[in-house]
């Protein structure tokens, strides 16, 4: 079954821990993308992964961080820095061809206590 | 100035109704642009692209202007299940792709 995978759905985390979300996919996407949901708010940028060992940061990278070692895999910590972690967050990917576009996984919402 | 803007709604409208959003994006160099929907408390799911002719899917139609940088999609015969947040999206080149806040729609029985 093809898809992007997201773990867990829901992540309940203690201020000032470090929290790693999952992303996996198995589309055989080159692009991978991280982004935040607040309420009532648009889909914000962290980071992005056009390559294998290659990452840019997004419109808010500050307080996360990302690894992309194997193709089908994208994980996110958000860190102890990250100020307002709270929110419901977004693994996305994409094949090369500029024309096409990006596909989600089914989120992880994450609340810090 | 935000680079894809929307009205952020919410639009009520009865079954059967024909609604219609709009979206202006702000970057020049724009090449593509997509509708998504999300329902509440779900992930994005690709509506449909946007091509320069206009065109249609269904009971969905979306139109492009480029030379006012301005989107629309219109829904006809509205349904029950239309009820969501309506996302319009644009991208230049292989940028990452920019979304707008969202227009919510919720139909009525």
């Amino acid at each position: 079954d093809g898809g992007i995978t997201q773990s867990p759905k829901y992540l309940f985390r203690k201020e000032g821990q470090n929290v790693t979300l999952s992303c996996e996919q198995n589309l055989n996407h080159d692009a991978m993308y991280w982004y935040r949901q607040d309420p009532g708010q648009g889909l914000r940028l962290i980071y992005y992964s056009q390559i294998v060992n290659d990452f840019q940061k997004g419109d808010i990278a500050e307080g996360y961080s990302v690894s992309r070692e194997k193709k089908e895999s994208f994980p996110l910590t958000v860190t102890s820095a990250q100020k307002n972690p709270t929110a419901f967050y977004l693994c996305a990917s994409r094949p090369w061809a500029s024309t096409d576009t990006q596909y989600f996984g089914p989120g992880t919402r994450l609340t810090v206590l | 100035r935000k680079e894809v803007e929307q009205d952020p709604g919410p639009f009520n409208v009865p079954e059967g109704a024909t609604v219609a959003f709009n979206c202006t994006y702000s970057n020049s160099a724009s090449q593509s642009f997509f509708w998504y929907r999300q329902d509440c408390r779900k992930e994005p799911k690709l509506l449909m692209s946007v091509y320069s002719s206009g065109n249609e899917d269904g009971r969905f139609t979306a139109q492009l202007n480029r030379a006012s940088q301005y989107i629309s999609l219109l829904i006809r015969d509205s349904k029950l299940s239309d009820s969501a947040t309506y996302l319009c999206v644009v991208r230049a080149g292989n940028t990452p792709l920019v979304f707008g806040k969202g227009t919510r729609l919720s139909v009525i029985a």
